[in-house]
């Protein structure tokens, strides 16, 4: 099993703060993606990164795959609290007949204070 | 187009009984996936069906067991429940070639 370690586990923070979640593992995988789940809801896909290197933004969130691709990262700029939430990180085998099954980090609990 | 529908919502049951959910996926998507989500394990794969057939499992014992109808719509039964088995049931959908999981809003179960 490839696993995901997410850290940190849990941020509380003063909104207009900026802040970096992290998605580690020992593994090589051919791609990672990030999903935001807010309480009473499942996880909702933020984005895929496929290439060593990449870097994504999605408004005030940007993303980024390492270059050796067993990491990767999140950071979001001047937090409001309706980023709060959980964060997880996710590894899908795609292109095979293994579509289905994602492995997911433990997930990091983002607090953002008004 | 609609997104994936999880019955019901909420579910108490108590120990011993059995239990099943339902998953009604977006029209079209062929994989459906099962996960299990609690505060000490996260989200932990279950197992995945494609064109009624199961085409992955995790590591969770026999009592968890599933299906997938011809209409892709698919049903998660839980044998002999135990209090450890009170979590948020979700399932996701896809498309054969997506690489985006499409999940419902989940079951919660509470097994007393």
């Amino acid at each position: 099993t490839q696993l995901l370690e997410q850290s940190p586990q849990f941020l509380s923070i003063q909104e207009g703060e900026n802040l970096t979640v992290y998605c580690n593992s020992s593994s090589v995988f051919s791609s990672l993606q990030w999903y935001r789940q807010e309480p009473g809801e499942g996880p909702v896909l933020l984005v895929t990164v496929v290439t060593g290197g990449e870097v994504k933004k999605l408004k005030r969130l940007t993303f980024q795959f390492g270059d050796a691709r067993k990491d990767s990262s999140l950071h979001i700029t001047a937090a409001q609290p309706g980023d709060t939430g959980l964060y997880l990180c996710a590894h899908g085998i795609h292109g095979s007949s293994n579509t289905g099954k994602l492995i997911f980090g433990q997930g990091t609990t983002l607090q953002v204070k008004p | 187009k609609a997104g994936v529908t999880q019955t019901p919502r909420y579910l108490i049951k108590t120990r011993g009984q059995q239990v099943t959910l339902s998953c009604s996926p977006i029209s079209g998507h062929r994989s459906v996936s099962w996960y299990q989500q609690t505060p000490g394990q996260g989200l932990q794969f279950l197992f995945e069906y494609f064109s009624e057939t199961q085409r992955n499992k995790g590591n969770f014992p026999g009592r968890f067991s599933g299906r997938q109808f011809s209409n892709s719509r698919s049903e998660m039964n839980v044998s002999t429940l135990e209090l450890g088995d009170s979590a948020l049931y979700l399932c996701a959908s896809s498309s054969f070639r997506g690489t985006e999981a499409f999940f419902g809003q989940g079951t919660r179960l509470t097994v007393v």
